[in-house]
């Protein structure tokens, strides 16, 4: 089972700023499968960006994803009041079992 | 526009078994629903997965306390957690796949369920 660790824990930003969010993999994750979600307080994630660098319906391209094999980033640019939430990476690959990330929780500082 | 609804008790006690019904607004060819649960405060943690073609997958963590089911009639999977204790206290999420993707593009919002002597 592959095991993603997310750091930091907790980001402080200002809004304008921009902010990176990365998500570490045990093993190197098959063919790019990647994905980050969005959470805000009392709702369910929602799909940001899937096979590493690919937006979801909707996603404004202030949202952007990178990386490969082991390390994946997410990258925050011109934070809105909008943005502050929780975020889990996840690996999506087609083998038995999927996980998520612990977590980052994006805060105004 | 899919759309994805939980139900099922809010409180269970400990050692009860836990059933929970996502119904779905369709179910379409190529498609899985998955269950991911969520403590207060924590992680999320995917529990389990039906395809279309009745194709299940479970978390090798908490395999032989769950089961998965569908009824396409109904547009309904049904998930049941056995043996249920404190720890198993959670956002419990229904969200939708499909077939060579594994990520999950629509959610339900998701119920709490308590468990509690």
């Amino acid at each position: 089972e592959i095991v993603l660790t997310q750091s930091p824990d907790t980001l402080s930003l200002s809004p304008g700023e921009s902010g990176t969010l990365s998500c570490r993999a045990s093993q190197s994750v098959r063919a790019d499968y990647l994905a980050w979600y969005q959470q805000k307080p009392g709702q369910p994630p929602r799909l940001l960006i899937y096979g590493v660098s690919r937006r979801a319906t909707g996603i404004p391209d202030r949202f952007s994803g990178s990386g490969s094999g082991t390390d994946f980033t997410l990258t925050i640019s011109r934070l809105e009041p909008d943005d502050f939430a929780v975020y889990f990476c996840q690996h999506h690959d087609t083998s038995p079992t999927w996980t998520f990330g612990q977590g980052t929780k994006v805060e105004i500082k | 526009q899919i759309t994805l609804k939980e139900s099922g008790p809010t409180l269970v006690k400990p050692t009860q078994t836990l059933t929970l019904t996502c119904t779905v607004s369709e179910f379409s060819v190529r498609m899985g629903v998955g269950w991911i649960r969520q403590p207060p405060g924590k992680a999320l943690e995917w529990l389990a997965l039906v395809y279309w073609d009745d194709d299940k997958r479970y978390s090798p963590l908490l395999k032989r306390r769950l089961a998965i089911t569908k009824d396409t009639t109904k547009n309904q999977v049904v998930l049941t957690m056995t043996d249920m204790d404190l720890m198993d206290t959670a956002t419990y999420y229904c969200a939708r796949t499909k077939v060579g993707l594994g990520y999950f593009d629509s959610w339900g919002q998701g119920i709490l369920a308590t468990v509690s002597s």
